[in-house]
């Protein structure tokens, strides 16, 4: 089945570098991508999105970018504050109909460790 | 404005026991969605609804129920516990518009099957 895929990685910062985590999907219909974090005992936050016809997108201090051709993409943190420390989970949709419409997954995530 | 409310917290069960999960949001959405989270895992689809009335099955739906008859709550069901279901359970709604939007997260229920 379709499926988002993390490898469950973790990524170790100085305060102060940027950090950059990847995310590979295996669905080519998907046009909707979502990053969320996750801190220790409370559900998803929402950070940033990105629809299938962009390739970037900017934030406060967040960027998504967008591959479709290898199904990647990415999150870049700008100077990673320790309240950065998370797990970020990349999400993948399809509102183009069919027997998946509607459906959100998510890959296995990235662990997140800023350290002072 | 609470946003995405489940109910309970915390429960423990016993092997065989059954019990139902609420979920409760009260901005609209038309998308619900139930997941369960185990250690080192990310978020695995159980059942999602795109509309009152209607659900389908997720990645792992096997052992859960699941019911939609009003909009605003979208209840799981676990019909026979079993130690594999101890997890963090969580529950999403997502609005739709012309515009995709991203879905907002209940705070998790934890339940242990022993």
């Amino acid at each position: 089945g379709e499926s988002v895929g993390l490898h469950l990685p973790t990524l170790s910062v100085q305060e102060g570098d940027n950090s950059i985590i990847n995310c590979a999907y295996s669905n080519s219909a998907s046009d909707y991508f979502i990053w969320y974090k996750q801190e220790s005992g409370k559900g998803p936050q929402f950070i940033i999105d990105i629809r299938s016809n962009m390739d970037k997108r900017q934030g406060q201090r967040v960027t998504v970018l967008l591959n479709k051709t290898v199904k990647h993409l990415s999150l870049q943190i700008a100077a990673t504050q320790p309240g950065d420390s998370a797990v970020y989970f990349c999400a993948e949709t399809s509102n183009a109909g069919g027997t998946s419409y509607g459906k959100l997954t998510f890959g296995q995530g990235t662990i997140l460790t800023v350290h002072p | 404005n609470a946003g995405v409310t489940q109910t309970p917290k915390f429960r423990v069960l016993k092997t065989g026991q059954s019990m139902t999960l609420l979920c409760a949001q009260d901005m609209n959405h038309e998308y619900m969605y139930w997941y369960r989270q185990d250690p080192g895992m990310g978020l695995r689809l159980i059942h999602y609804s795109v509309g009152e009335g209607t659900t389908a099955k997720g990645e792992v739906p096997d052992g859960y129920n699941v019911s939609r008859l009003k909009k605003q709550n979208f209840l799981l069901g676990l019909e026979s516990a079993a130690p594999s279901q101890t997890s963090v359970y969580f529950c999403a709604s997502r609005a739709v518009t012309i515009l995709v939007t991203e879905a907002f997260f209940g705070q998790g229920t934890r339940l242990t099957v022993v």
